[in-house]
């Protein structure tokens, strides 16, 4: 069992360039996340879902898009990469149950837009 | 707006030492309390608290929460160079959102 993957692992990308970071679950859970680590503002919410088929905004969202369109996969997207968007990004799922709080982490894809 | 707020922000201790963590918050809608260990990659998870005043333990860690003053605590004793990573406490509401803090860095020297 895998957990979460996430890929690339890293990634030097040039401004205005597409790319898309990919995230996957093999525990089928409901939920999932993406955040975005950067030194001294810890982890912030980009977007989440909360089942296949929804998505909603963070804290953070602009730049980004996201889709859910089954239970394991969550890509994110971003459109036109500026270097602010440079960062480690982190994606996570957690069973959506009374008492289930814990998210799960992948190891992350380090993001560098030139 | 919620935020979650830690200290001290970095932490220099020696092996053996006993460590304090702090952790406030201001969240709509509490649920729960989280810690977080992060060391290389991923942050792995520590504790979850839901109620006042119950201390979780789990080897030389312990945490505990206060709900009436909005913070909670993340001891951890007889440290050791293991120890060492940036520990995250995030909050969260009936309305599915985390909200993390900067974290504290901890360093533990032999």
């Amino acid at each position: 069992i895998a957990g979460i993957t996430q890929a690339p692992t890293s990634q030097i990308l040039a401004a205005g360039r597409r790319m898309t970071l990919r995230c996957t679950q093999d525990m089928r859970h409901n939920a999932m996340y993406w955040y975005r680590q950067d030194l001294g503002l810890g982890l912030r919410l980009i977007h989440y879902s909360n089942t296949a088929g929804t998505t909603g905004k963070g804290e953070v969202p602009d730049g980004y898009s996201v889709s859910r369109a089954n239970t394991d996969d969550f890509p994110l997207t971003l459109a036109s990469a500026v270097p602010s968007q440079t960062s480690v990004y982190f994606c996570a799922s957690r069973e959506l149950a009374e008492g289930s709080d814990t998210q799960y982490f992948g190891p992350g894809t380090r993001l560098t837009v030139l | 707006e919620d935020k979650v707020v830690q200290s001290p922000l970095s932490l220099v201790v020696h092996e053996g030492d006993t460590v304090t963590l702090n952790c406030s918050y201001e969240v709509t809608n509490f649920r729960s309390l989280l810690w977080y260990k992060q060391e290389k990659k991923a942050p792995t998870f520590l504790f979850m608290l839901t109620s006042s005043g119950i201390e979780k333990k789990s080897g030389r860690l312990s945490s505990i929460l206060d709900k009436k003053e909005l913070f909670s605590i993340l001891n951890i004793t007889a440290t050791q160079t293991g120890d060492s990573a940036v520990y995250l406490c995030a909050a969260t509401s009936y309305g599915q959102n985390f909200v993390f803090g900067p974290g504290t860095r901890l360093s533990v020297l032999p």
